[in-house]
């Protein structure tokens, strides 16, 4: 069963703290994405990597950055966290296309920052 | 810019009821891809459907039911006789030809439905 595999599902951080979010996806997708969701605002899309060592801003990318050294791994970095980061993070992958590929989601890590 | 309404934040049917999700999309894109996905209470995005902007066809698949009309831009999304496994928040989504699979989602609705 094809997967994206979010390492964490829960994650309770300190303000200032460092935070790694991992994601792993085995369909050896091209692409990668990171979005952020938060009650009535839906999904944002935070960042989003097109290939090895590529990465795109999306929507909300301030106070995150991320790495992709390998195609199968796509990390997301809070550098200092912030209360205002507290929310669930969704990882996703897809082929690379015209935009008609479907994303695979994984479960998702809920980070709370105290 | 791409943008994606979902107006209708929560609803609340009984088992057995119809029940229709409400999808407005905006592109100036000719060639775009409209998603629905289904986000069950572990968490996980589960994908839908996907329809493309030239294929205006309904679709049914057991249960659920989209209909896509471009004149009034929207992909509405219809379960039959919902039963309480469909409770989940239902997210509708627009990607656009060239734009690298990046979604643009609403806001999603979520649908309790009781037994």
């Amino acid at each position: 069963d094809v997967k994206v595999t979010q390492s964490s599902r829960y994650l309770v951080k300190r303000t200032g703290e460092k935070v790694f979010l991992e994601c792993v996806q085995d369909m050896d997708h091209e692409n990668m994405f990171w979005y952020r969701q938060d009650p009535g605002l839906g999904l944002r899309l935070i960042y989003f990597s097109y290939d090895v060592k590529m990465k795109e801003k999306g929507d909300i990318p301030e106070g995150y950055s991320v790495s992709r050294e390998k195609k199968e791994r796509f990390s997301l970095i809070l550098e200092s966290a912030s209360t205002n980061q507290t929310s669930m993070y969704l990882c996703a992958s897809s082929l690379a296309g015209t935009g008609a590929n479907v994303l695979t989601f994984g479960a998702g890590s809920r980070l709370t920052v105290l | 810019a791409q943008k994606v309404t979902q107006a209708q934040t929560e609803i609340s049917v009984v088992e057995k009821e119809d029940v229709t999700l409400d999808c407005v999309y905006e592109t100036r894109d000719t060639t775009y891809y409209l998603f629905w996905y289904k986000q069950p209470p572990s968490g996980e995005l589960v994908f839908l459907i996907r329809r493309n902007s030239f294929d205006e066809q309904n679709e049914i698949s057991g249960r659920y039911s989209w209909n896509f009309q471009k004149s009034t831009s929207s992909f509405n999304f219809t379960i039959t006789a919902s039963q309480v496994v469909d409770s989940a928040v239902y997210f509708c989504a627009l990607s656009t030809q060239g734009g690298s699979e990046k979604l643009v989602f609403g806001k999603g609705t979520k649908l309790t439905v009781n037994p």
